[in-house]
């Protein structure tokens, strides 16, 4: 079964500090892709990356980063120096070669309060 | 401007009483994507259409309903609607190259069933 897995709920950080939101999954299959969205307070979801199962170079984008390992499964977002613009829901998600990557699998979602 | 577009943005209904959520989308995009979202279960996918006249069950299809007549709609229609349907949802549509390109979503529908 496929399964995409944010433990963390909610975090709390001051504007400047580095957060890091994780994601772990599950699948047997071997060709995938891996997103992050965010939901900020207005309720509209944004695409931020996709990754393929293929592709394990982390990626630096401004002040966001992602991490994407393999051998733990998990593809983690890094936001350096956050501002409270970054407060959000932040979404990580999967689809699998086997549905021609027509199903998605979502996490629970972490929730980010960055307070000034 | 591209955009996906839902209505009604809120809608307060009681059991049993059959509704559509209209969604369409102008960037004529093939896959279209309907999804609930429910505190601490993130987004579940309902159902998809990978074009006209095709589609296909998601995690939850089960209570709704799809058409995909024409490419720029795709209505979910809960034909006997219940409390355990009571959400928010959004549509969203991506690009021929499939649903592995970033989806673009609407601004969602907040259904409350009572």
């Amino acid at each position: 079964a496929q399964k995409v897995t944010q433990a963390q709920t909610e975090i709390s950080v001051v504007e400047k500090e580095d957060v890091t939101l994780d994601c772990v999954y599950e699948t047997r299959d071997t060709t995938y892709y891996l997103f992050w969205y965010k939901q900020p307070p207005s309720g509209e979801l944004v695409f931020l990356i996709r990754r393929n199962s293929f592709d394990e170079q982390n990626e630096i984008s401004g002040r966001y980063s992602w991490n994407f390992q393999k051998s733990t499964s998990s593809f983690n977002f890094t936001i350096t120096a956050s501002q409270v613009v970054d407060s959000a829901v932040y979404f990580c998600a999967l689809t699998l070669f086997k549905y021609n990557f027509n199903k998605f699998y979502f996490g629970s979602g972490t929730k980010l309060n960055v307070k000034p | 401007e591209a955009q996906v577009t839902q209505n009604p943005r809120y809608l307060i209904t009681v059991t049993g009483k059959k509704l559509t959520v209209t969604c369409s989308q102008n960037m004529n995009h093939e896959y279209m994507s309907w999804y609930r979202q429910d505190p601490g279960l993130g987004l579940r996918q309902i159902y998809y259409s990978m074009n006209v006249e095709v589609t296909d069950k998601g995690d939850v299809p089960e209570g709704y309903k799809v058409s995909r007549k024409e490419k720029r709609n795709f209505p979910l229609i809960l034909e006997s609607p219940s409390p355990n349907q009571t959400s928010l949802y959004f549509c969203a549509s991506s690009t021929s190259e499939g649903p592995n390109q970033p989806q673009h979503f609407g601004d969602g529908t907040r259904l409350s069933i009572l």
